[in-house]
């Protein structure tokens, strides 16, 4: 147990559905972020949130990902209109504040397959 | 933009043997840390280093953070099968999230 939980573990859909992913963090970290990691990859930067505010959006967020955190607590990320290209393990992490001497506790991320 | 680069992609080695992997970013960093991923699993934090020449050990891990902060390494002495996975340095981009390396994958025969 990470205490990061992310559900579903896997999500196969077909091309032009929407999925949403849910990210649950450690209740006492207030910065959430989600990669994504293709294989043979290191993971990539999505976005990030601290409380409820989003405070960054890296340019691979196209318009059809959005990322929402209510209160602050659990995160979900949406993908609208899914491409095979959106393949991919989705990655959620958090920490406390910018304090990185404990680094980010990852989720076991949710495996997603577009066919 | 910012980039960090991790040789070699790939090691193989016997049980026993000593492996290093090399990170180099494009840009000085305020810190750098690494994380271990085995094989279906995700990123466990190891270490981080933040001092210019820092050098730091874990058991069998030893974690080194260059003179001008730019580059860092992890070596690991006597190599168990235990230590299969792969190894990710990651390091502050201009703003406060993690940009992680590419990544070297440690292969261990018994």
């Amino acid at each position: 147990d990470t205490g990061v939980s992310q559900d579903p573990r896997h999500k196969i859909t077909k091309r032009g559905q929407n999925v949403t992913f849910r990210c649950d963090p450690i209740s006492e970290h207030n910065r959430l972020y989600w990669y994504r990691q293709t294989l043979g990859q290191g993971p990539e930067f999505l976005t990030y949130f601290q409380n409820e505010a989003q405070l960054e959006k890296s340019r691979l967020l196209s318009d059809r990902f959005s990322a929402e955190r209510p209160k602050g607590s659990f995160s979900t990320l949406e993908i609208q209109r899914t491409e095979q290209g959106d393949s991919a393990m989705y990655l959620c992490a958090s920490s406390f504040g910018a304090d990185t001497n404990y680094g980010y506790t990852f989720g076991s991320g949710t495996r997603l397959t577009v066919v | 933009g910012q980039q960090v680069m991790q040789i070699p992609q790939y090691q193989h080695v016997q049980e026993g043997e000593d492996f290093t992997t090399y990170c180099n970013s494009s840009t000085t960093l305020s810190n750098i840390q690494w994380y271990k991923q085995r094989p279906g699993g995700h990123p466990v934090f190891l270490i981080q280093l933040v001092k210019s020449g820092e050098v730091k050990k874990q058991k069998r891990l030893t974690f080194q953070f260059g003179e001008a902060k730019k580059n860092s390494s992890l070596h690991i002495t006597a190599t168990q099968t235990t230590d299969v996975g792969t190894y990710f340095c990651a390091g502050p981009g201009n703003t406060d999230k993690l940009i992680f390396g590419t990544g070297t994958r440690l292969q261990v025969f018994p």
